[in-house]
């Protein structure tokens, strides 16, 4: 099946600095790439979605300049949290679609971020 | 912004029994999924509905929709210790490649062995 794998799967970094998730599809080429965070024991709130090459769409209250996306090829996406504070703290997680009809979505394992 | 609010919040079940987890939309979509997620891991995608169907099966999964009322159910038969997790559905307002999921607040299942 498809697998899409995240790096690190967490990770603790000092306020102000800049941390970069990454996510893979592993066995498929995926066109669109979807960014998530989830607070404990809350919801995935969808961040931005990137398309292979081209610029990532930034959901309504999602900072571009602090979140950045970049989709350089078809199995990579990452995520840099750029002067990363505290609140930043959460669980990120992405997901990958291919161009299969059904338009499914496979998501990653998720990376625990902790600002300190 | 949400679309989906399960109900309820959290259920605890014994192994063995039924559970039943009831998720609520706002706006029309075009099919609904529901997914599981073991405490500090990402999502299992467990089924999809789409909007013109009301229900479907896949192993101990029951899944209904009713597009009227806006609501979906999923059940979960014979329940088991491993069931253990949190539960959301989501929505897709649309089909294809423009597709987004919305997902519901989710529900937390416990199953006592």
């Amino acid at each position: 099946g498809a697998v899409v794998s995240q790096h690190p799967s967490w990770v603790i970094c000092k306020s102000g600095t800049s941390v970069k998730i990454e996510c893979r599809s592993l066995d498929f080429q995926a066109t669109t790439m979807f960014w998530y965070r989830q607070f404990p024991k809350q919801s995935l709130m969808l961040m931005a979605t990137s398309n292979e090459g081209s610029k990532a769409t930034y959901e309504q209250g999602v900072e571009k300049d602090k979140f950045l996306i970049n989709h350089a090829s078809l199995t990579l996406s990452t995520l840099t949290v750029t002067s990363a504070h505290p609140e930043d703290s959460s669980f990120y997680i992405c997901s990958a679609r291919d161009n299969d009809p059904r338009y499914e979505q496979y998501f990653g394992p998720g990376t625990r971020l902790t600002v300190t | 912004s949400q679309q989906g609010e399960e109900d309820p919040q959290a259920l605890s079940i014994q192994e063995g029994e039924n559970a039943t987890m009831n998720c609520s939309y706002k706006t029309s979509i075009n099919n609904l999924q529901w997914y599981r997620q073991n405490s500090g891991r990402g999502l299992v995608h467990l089924i999809l509905i789409r909007s013109n169907e009301r229900e479907k099966h896949s192993g101990r999964l029951r899944v209904t929709l009713d597009t009227s009322k806006k609501s979906s159910s999923l059940l979960i038969t014979a329940s088991r210790a491993a069931d253990t997790a949190s539960y959301f559905c989501a929505t897709a307002a649309i089909f294809g490649a423009n597709s987004k999921l919305t997902f519901g607040k989710g529900i937390t299942l416990s199953v006592r062995p």
